[in-house]
């Protein structure tokens, strides 16, 4: 496996539901980062870990809880979700914060 | 007003011409400059990498930065059918509060054979 990979790769759940979303980097990085990418909106910043420590959490609703145990892996565990956070979930990771990013191919969530 | 503004297209063209895709930028702290590459069904990955004013060059993708205009441009020569995709911009100070990335909405592109 190179580059980064998420699971699964499309989810539905219901709104009373708790899923959990997976990432991990085989790229040695030490940064990691949640994106939601919705239809007409730029890509929104979710969550920051560098160093397997949150950095930045964008007033993100509780009903997402991300999760980093070590620099490789990266989870977003979600409860509770309503149907306007169906979307296109993207992680990211990067060295040393650099600008430059490398993102998996995302799990497509529809909540119903 | 948005700190990064892209027409979110769609742009057709047909194979072998020449594409020009821009953003507009309000934030003059913004140094780093990106173009990623979105297919369908896949993430973005990065395409072009500029740091501050000038022309970066990287075989048929040529990207280029104006700081005075707050206006960056990336040019495709010779466009493929496989370069259908969507192309996002990014930018960013890059340290301290200027450092998070901030997107534009993304440009779909199809080039046609």
């Amino acid at each position: 496996e190179t580059g980064v990979t998420q699971t699964p790769r499309h989810l539905v759940m219901g709104m009373t539901n708790k899923k959990s979303l997976k990432c991990e980097q085989h790229l040695g990085h030490n940064a990691m980062y949640w994106y939601k990418q919705s239809a007409k909106k730029p890509l929104e910043l979710m969550f920051v870990y560098s160093l397997e420590e949150r950095v930045e959490n964008n007033s993100v609703p509780s009903r997402f809880s991300p999760e980093c145990p070590n620099s490789s892996h990266l989870f977003l565990h979600l409860h509770t979700l309503q149907p306007e956070d169906s979307a296109l979930y993207l992680c990211a990771s990067s060295q040393d914060g650099g600008q430059g990013y490398t993102f998996g191919s995302g799990t497509r969530l529809t909540v119903v | 007003q948005k700190e990064v503004e892209q027409d979110p297209g769609p742009l057709s063209v047909p194979e072998g011409a020449i594409v020009s895709l821009n953003c507009t930028y309000s934030n003059s702290a913004f140094q780093y400059f990106m173009w990623y590459r979105q297919y369908s069904r896949k993430g973005p990955e990065l395409l072009m990498y500029t740091y501050s004013s000038g022309n970066k060059e990287d075989g048929r993708f040529t990207a280029q930065v104006d700081k005075s205009s707050k206006y960056i441009s990336l040019f495709i020569r010779d466009s493929q059918p496989s370069d259908s995709a969507t192309y996002l911009c990014a930018m960013s100070g890059g340290a301290g509060n200027n450092r998070k990335l901030i997107w534009g909405l993304g440009t779909s592109l199809a080039v046609n054979p």
